[in-house]
C-alpha cells in the first residue's frame, strides 16, 4: 500500500530551528508538497519539490531525496504563529496526491 | 477576495437527512476537488472534476454525489446522512489536471456534524 509517515507532534522554542521529517512509500513519484494547516483552517501551500535537493523560501526550506523516499521541512527563526500542523503529500504514478496525517508543531516561548 | 469559497462553514444535522455543500472558485482554475478530513486528520480525496467532467471518483458511498454546473462550481450533495459522515469537507481547486505540479488551493472547510 501507499504510505506517508510523519511524526505526530513536535515541540520547539520560539527563535529556534525545527526539522519535520517525512518518509514515503508510494507507487511512483511525481512531486512532494508541504502544506501548513492552522487549527480550524484550510491547508495552505508551503513548498513543492520534484527534484533532489533543497528549496529555500524565506524562513522555510524543503529538502527531497527521491532515492531515500525522504523529505524534510526546515523552519528557522520560529515564531509563535508557526504553531500549526504541517502536512506532507506525495503525487504517485497516477498523479494522485497521497497525504500524510500531519505533524502538529507546538511553539513555546 | 476569497479564492475558494464554500458554504456552509458549519452544519449540524440529524441522521437520515439530505444536505448540500456549495463551492465556488474565482481563480479561473480548470480542476476542482472535494476532500474529506476525518478526526485522524488524514486528507482523503473524494472527487475531482476537470472542466465539469469527473476525473477522479474514489471509493465513497454513492450517497455522496458531486455536481459541477460549470468549471467554477463544484457542489457536494449527501443523502441519508450517517454518523460516520461527520468530518470536515474541503473544496479545492488547481490550474490544470492532477498530472502536473500545480498547487492545490483549499476552501475554508465545512464542518459537518451528524447527530
Amino acid at each position: 500500500g501507499q504510505n506517508i509517515d510523519q511524526p505526530t507532534e513536535m515541540t520547539a522554542t520560539e527563535g529556534a530551528i525545527v526539522q519535520i521529517n517525512c518518509t514515503y512509500q508510494t507507487s511512483g513519484f511525481n512531486g512532494l508538497f508541504w502544506y501548513q494547516q492552522h487549527a480550524g483552517e484550510a491547508p495552505t501551500f508551503l513548498s513543492y519539490n520534484v527534484l533532489d535537493g533543497l528549496e529555500e523560501k524565506g524562513r522555510f526550506s524543503s529538502f527531497l531525496s527521491r532515492s531515500k523516499g525522504y523529505s524534510y521541512l526546515l523552519l528557522k527563526e520560529l515564531q509563535m504563529k508557526d504553531s500549526a500542523s504541517y502536512l506532507c503529500a506525495v503525487k504517485d504514478s497516477n498523479y494522485q496526491l497521497i497525504w500524510g496525517a500531519g505533524t502538529k508543531l507546538i511553539i513555546k516561548p | 477576495d476569497t479564492a475558494v469559497s464554500q458554504t456552509p462553514k458549519y452544519l449540524v444535522t440529524q441522521m437520515g437527512n439530505d444536505k448540500s455543500i456549495k463551492c465556488e472558485q474565482n481563480l479561473g482554475h480548470d480542476t476542482m476537488y472535494w476532500y474529506k478530513q476525518d478526526s485522524k486528520k488524514f486528507l482523503k480525496i473524494m472527487f475531482s472534476y476537470n472542466n465539469k467532467e469527473l476525473i477522479i471518483n474514489e471509493t465513497v458511498p454513492n450517497r455522496f454525489s458531486p455536481k459541477s454546473p460549470d468549471k467554477a462550481h463544484l457542489n457536494l450533495h449527501i443523502n441519508s446522512l450517517e454518523l460516520g459522515d461527520s468530518a470536515v469537507y474541503f473544496c479545492a481547486s488547481s490550474q490544470g489536471t492532477s498530472d502536473s505540479g500545480n498547487t492545490i488551493y483549499f476552501g475554508e472547510g465545512s464542518w459537518l456534524t451528524v447527530v
